[in-house]
């Protein structure tokens, strides 16, 4: 199963919008609605943001949403902030129980 | 609080095991599986597989069948990792992740960075 690949970079400035996109297959976030993205600052563990595509779990930032549209899943930020630069994966079922990762994003906050 | 606490880091010659530690805490332990998540120096998250708390039953990805082994001790809430054979390429950080039955991780241990070297 190959990697999901996300953008290796992207950026934008204090209280824009960015989306970070996760390309995958019809044979994993095409066919499942088993998306999730996770934000990992540098030397800490990652933290679940969205999970089935779209859901926000409590505590997440409303700043925060995602979407999916064919094979394609995406993340939204809005009203970017400094605290919000870090590493962004996607995470995607890919049938017989296994799933994959994306490549991972970095954001920088100009 | 709900929490998963990890093992310390190892130092380990090429050839040899480790066994890496996940401790649950504050949750019913078998209600949720568990998975394992590698990361090497500088590199991106690697789904590596999954086992199955009520079970026993794990699932390993690609490329991670054979010399890597996940067990439990259910008695103690705790999942464990060994790898065996260790290769300088297994270097990495590993975490361990509560996984929903939407296959969403959403608890992660700290990691556990495990050093391959002569």
């Amino acid at each position: 199963q190959s990697a999901l690949t996300q953008p290796a970079s992207v950026s934008g400035s204090p209280g824009q919008s960015i989306t970070i996109s996760c390309p995958g297959t019809s044979s994993d976030v095409g066919s499942f609605n088993l998306v999730s993205w996770y934000q990992q600052h540098p030397g800490k563990a990652p933290k679940l943001m969205i999970s089935e595509v779209s859901k926000r779990p409590s505590g997440v930032s409303n700043r925060f949403s995602g979407s999916k549209s064919g094979n394609t899943a995406s993340l939204t930020i809005s009203g970017l902030q400094a605290e919000d630069e870090a590493d962004y994966y996607c995470c995607s079922y890919a049938g017989s129980s296994t799933w994959v990762f994306g490549g991972g994003t970095k954001l920088t906050v100009l | 609080q709900v929490q998963l606490v990890q093992s310390g880091s190892e130092l380990r010659e090429p050839g040899a095991s480790v066994k890496v530690s996940c401790k649950a805490s504050e949750y019913t332990f078998i209600n949720h599986a568990m998975g394992w998540v590698r990361q090497a120096p500088g590199q991106g998250l690697e789904w590596m597989g999954w086992i199955n708390t009520n079970t026993g039953n794990p699932r390993y990805a690609q490329g991670f069948t054979g010399r890597f082994v996940f067990s439990l001790d259910t008695s103690v809430s705790t999942a464990f990792l060994q790898i065996n054979t260790l290769k300088s390429e297994d270097t990495a950080i590993y975490y361990c992740a509560r996984k929903r039955n939407d296959g969403a991780f959403d608890i992660w241990g700290q990691g556990t960075m495990v050093t391959v070297s002569s």
